[in-house]
């Protein structure tokens, strides 16, 4: 069975940085690329970050790219999102999620994990 | 940017066909991919790649994909399909985007 335990969600202040993790077990997770897609609260979904399955390559959305790092560590079968230079409009659920198809992959969300809250707010 | 857009909301009468579209500029040249959220729950992938089923997924659950329009069909609707559902695709230069959803009701 596929499992997907988000962590490190807190509340925050304005400017202050937060690393979130993902544990992973249930399939073989050097397999897939992996996601990070949040939700506001009372909005819909964002997606967030993209790594490939050997974390050489990474993606963002505009909206956090250039402050948010996504990295993987595959021998721990983790998947982790770091935060920096936070602001109260990533205020938000974040949620892990896997790629649906091996590499190359498939682009889309096959399964999720139950979200971590993050708050940022003085 | 790509942009997808649902209505807001749709509403079905119990045991009826329900269709949520997802509009975008030549969506049907791209894999659309739908997901149901129900309250306080994590999304579930409902239709991957424009109209496949995954695994438990009920074949009341269809999707289609054409022009600038993609639609995800629920057919015989029951109150359990009652949720927010979105669609999403991958785009070469916004990549993931996610349609801002469409509340079902099932009357």
């Amino acid at each position: 069975e596929v499992q997907l335990v988000e962590s490190g969600g807190v509340v925050v202040q304005p400017g202050g940085s937060l690393r979130l993790s993902c544990a992973a077990s249930g399939f073989t997770f050097d397999d897939y690329a992996m996601h990070w897609v949040r939700q506001a609260p009372g909005k819909g979904l964002e997606w967030v970050s993209l790594i490939s399955w050997d974390g050489g390559s990474t993606y963002y959305a505009d909206s956090v790219k250039g402050r948010f790092t996504i990295s993987r560590d595959n021998s721990k079968n983790s998947l982790y999102l770091q935060m920096n230079s936070l602001r109260a409009e990533d205020t938000a659920l974040y949620y892990c999620a896997k790629d649906g198809e091996v590499t190359p992959g498939g682009y889309y969300f096959d399964y999720w994990g139950q979200g971590t809250l993050v708050t940022v707010s003085s | 940017s790509y942009e997808l857009t649902q209505p807001l909301s749709v509403s079905v009468a119990l045991g009826q066909t329900a269709r949520i579209t997802c509009g975008g500029n030549n969506i049907g040249s791209k894999n659309v991919h739908w997901y149901q959220q129900k309250p306080g729950q994590a999304p579930v992938l409902v239709i991957y790649r424009d109209s496949n089923r995954p695994s438990g997924i009920p074949e009341r659950f269809s999707g289609s994909n054409s022009g600038n329009t993609a639609t995800l069909t629920i057919s015989r609707a029951q109150a359990g399909d009652e949720a927010d559902y979105y669609c999403q695709v991958w785009d070469s230069s916004t990549a993931g985007v996610f349609g801002g959803g469409t509340k079902l009701t099932v009357l």
